[in-house]
């Protein structure tokens, strides 16, 4: 069973940093993209950024561009996300999610965390 | 960017009607188009990649149509666990895209 669980997330002030994981499972992670999607209280869904199966094609959201930095550690099975100079509008709930294929932008993504909370706030 | 615009942003219907979304793009994104559901609490699931394949479990009343810059999300027949809320998504250029959101509800 494919499985992805998202942990990191909490409450942390604007300005602060926090580093998102996703712990997969149930497939084999070098095989496929990898991606963060997140969505604010009542919103809808905004991608926020990409990573091909050996890190060699990375792509960010315009909105985080420049502040937040993927990775992925494909021996431990691990997708990451380093927020920096966090601002309110970064409060969101931010899921992993994986992709049907290698190649970052191909298709869907087909399967997701529950998601894990950030809130920024003073 | 490329920008993703659905039609209409809510929708009220009737168990056994049949439904279409719909989602415009703000350039060509040729056949690079995923449709999401959502429910209240929940993750997205994908129905649909690549404008018109069926996700595996998926059920076969979702369908979907389209190329270029207009794409359709068609439900046959509406069934009462398919009141949620739609996204579409354009997965052919970076960043990829999401629609605002067409929310479904039981009339």
């Amino acid at each position: 069973e494919v499985q992805l669980v998202e942990s990191g997330g909490g409450l942390v002030q604007p300005g602060r940093s926090l580093r998102l994981s996703c712990a997969v499972s149930g497939f084999t992670f070098d095989d496929y993209a990898m991606h963060w999607v997140r969505q604010a209280p009542g919103k809808g869904l905004e991608w926020v950024s990409g990573i091909s199966w050996n890190s060699g094609s990375i792509g960010y959201g315009d909105s985080v561009k420049g502040r937040f930095t993927i990775s992925r550690d494909n021996a431990k099975n691990y997708l990451y996300l380093q927020m920096n100079s966090l601002r309110a509008e970064d409060t969101a709930l931010y899921f992993c999610a994986k992709e049907i294929s290698r190649a970052m932008g191909s298709a869907g993504f087909d399967s997701w965390g529950q998601g894990t909370l950030v809130t920024v706030s003073s | 960017d490329i920008q993703m615009t659905q039609s209409p942003s809510s929708l009220s219907a009737s168990v056994g009607d049949r439904v279409t979304i719909t989602c415009r793009a703000s350039q060509s994104i040729s056949r690079y188009l995923n449709w999401y559901q959502q429910k209240p609490g929940k993750a997205p699931k994908l129905l649909i990649y690549v404008v018109s394949s069926l996700q595996s479990g998926v059920s076969s009343r979702f369908s979907g149509s389209g190329s270029g810059t207009d794409f359709t999300l068609t439900i046959s027949s509406l069934q009462p666990e398919d009141f949620a809320t739609y996204y579409c998504q354009q997965s052919f250029s970076l960043p990829s895209t999401f629609g605002q959101g067409t929310r479904l509800e039981i009339k």
